[in-house]
């Protein structure tokens, strides 16, 4: 079992583009979120997807959009970029079981420069 | 909402010596889960060990152990007998059952000395 994969690794984008990040979630987990984690800080929810519908989300502008597609897998984008978007984005999957708990696994994470 | 702080934004500690990373958290939930995970430089999360917040009796893992005071809000993780491999960040979390959704503190750094 590969995990959760996450593309690509390190990515560096302008002021104003847009960007597109990708997250294969763990065998058998059909929940994927995603985390903003700037640089010495601890990562901050952005949302969350489930049965292809955005689940929860956290306090990120409209700009920051997802997607999950029927094989659960998962895109992040984010438009208009910023310099303060400069982050590491990681996606964690589970396997949604109510309130049994599961253990969320986390990919290697991408890395994002604007400048 | 939920808040998780971690004070100890660095530690340091010799090899094969105890030493332990603080963490609190404020939340209204009854029914939540508490985690603490390593972050070493590879960036990947993994989960060190988890608290069931119903659950009295403190979560033990090999040398990882919690100290969880549910009516102080504090959960504290305990490193016995050291290693160099214990080296990276260390994030307190919360999650709410049912939710798969984490709340994280902003981590200490944990570095042990040869």
């Amino acid at each position: 079992d590969a995990g959760v994969t996450q593309s690509p690794t390190h990515l560096i984008k302008t002021r104003g583009q847009q960007v597109t990040l990708r997250c294969s979630p763990k065998s058998g987990h059909d929940t994927v979120s995603w985390y903003q984690q700037a640089l010495g800080q601890g990562p901050q929810f952005i949302f969350q997807y489930y049965e292809e519908e955005e689940r929860q989300r956290g306090n990120f502008p409209d700009r920051f959009s997802g997607h999950q597609f029927p094989n659960y897998s998962s895109e992040l984008n984010v438009n208009a970029l910023l310099l303060g978007d400069s982050a590491l984005y990681l996606c964690a999957s589970s396997e949604d079981r109510g309130r049994t708990y599961t253990e969320a696994f986390f990919g290697q994470g991408t890395r994002l420069t604007v400048v | 909402a939920q808040t998780v702080t971690q004070s100890q934004p660095e530690m340091s500690v010799q090899e094969a010596e105890t030493v332990t990373l603080s963490c609190t958290y404020d939340t209204s939930e009854n029914n939540y889960y508490l985690f603490w995970y390593k972050q070493p430089p590879s960036r990947q999360m993994i989960l060190v060990i988890r608290q069931e917040a119903y659950k009295q009796q403190n979560a033990t893992e090999n040398r990882f152990s919690v100290n969880f005071q549910k009516a102080a809000k504090s959960f504290s993780l305990k490193i016995s007998d050291s290693q160099l491999g214990d080296t990276a960040m260390y994030f307190c979390a919360f999650s709410t059952t049912g939710t798969y959704k984490y709340i994280f503190g902003t981590g200490t750094r944990l570095k042990v000395l040869a």
